[in-house]
């Protein structure tokens, strides 16, 4: 079992819908949970960390679901702009930067 | 600009020469890292670097060394390129190694190896 997994997509939905994906990792000991944007031969950005408690970032929601493992990424009102591969992240041990990427989820909002 | 810089943009290399990509950051951040992309595969860790002078293996680091005489820069050297290391390669950075440190990249290496 891959130690991150995400659905690869691709997602093809229109403007204005709510895309919601989600992401499952192997180690329950994993400390912390990162969204990562990146656009076509563009470098990884960071999107937003994923807290215990879930945050907002405008239309982004970001949830952390310990016991089942995942956390997902919740987009409302999309824009033609959120075209993107978002990359789930995990940080596998405490005090190492040891951050293991899923493969990313391909996004395409369509006019 | 503050930020990475990655050298060359891309690159076409044949099998068996000797190649260092360059990486440079002027954030003063302490902690650097290699990664290659790979299609289907996503991003795996090469080497790290947590402060200047110290280096570490990463997931996939046979046929690449590193080094970090310094704050700002992080080189990668394939030794003796193989056509298996055709990639794309993100060099990043990170204000410490703690868990919660994002990782800040620079704009990519594309290279073929023919």
């Amino acid at each position: 079992r891959k130690e991150v997994e995400q659905d690869p997509g691709p997602f093809n939905v229109p403007e204005g819908a709510t895309v919601a994906f989600n992401c499952t990792y192997s180690n329950s000991a994993s400390q912390s949970f990162f969204w990562y944007r990146q656009d076509c031969r563009k470098e990884p950005k960071l999107l937003m960390s994923v807290y215990s408690s879930g945050n907002e970032d405008g239309r982004f929601t970001a949830q952390l679901n310990r016991a089942s493992q995942y956390i997902s990424l919740l987009i409302r009102d999309s824009k033609l702009s959120d075209s993107a591969t978002y990359l789930c992240v995990v940080n596998l041990v405490q005090g190492a930067q040891k951050l293991v990427f899923g493969q990313g989820t391909r996004l395409t909002i369509n006019p | 600009i503050a930020g990475i810089t990655q050298a060359p943009t891309s690159q076409i290399l044949a099998a068996g020469r000797r190649m260092t990509l360059r990486c440079t950051q002027d954030m003063r951040h302490n902690a650097m890292y290699w990664y290659r992309q790979d299609l289907g595969l996503g991003l795996r860790l090469i080497h790290y670097s947590n402060t200047a002078g110290t280096t570490g293996k990463g997931e996939v680091p046979d046929g690449y060394s590193v080094s970090r005489a310094n704050t700002d820069d992080f080189p990668l050297t394939l030794a003796s390129a193989v056509p298996s290391q055709t990639s794309v390669y993100f060099c990043a950075s990170s204000l410490h190694q703690g868990a919660n440190s994002p990782l800040h990249f620079g704009n990519g290496t594309r290279l073929t190896v023919t």
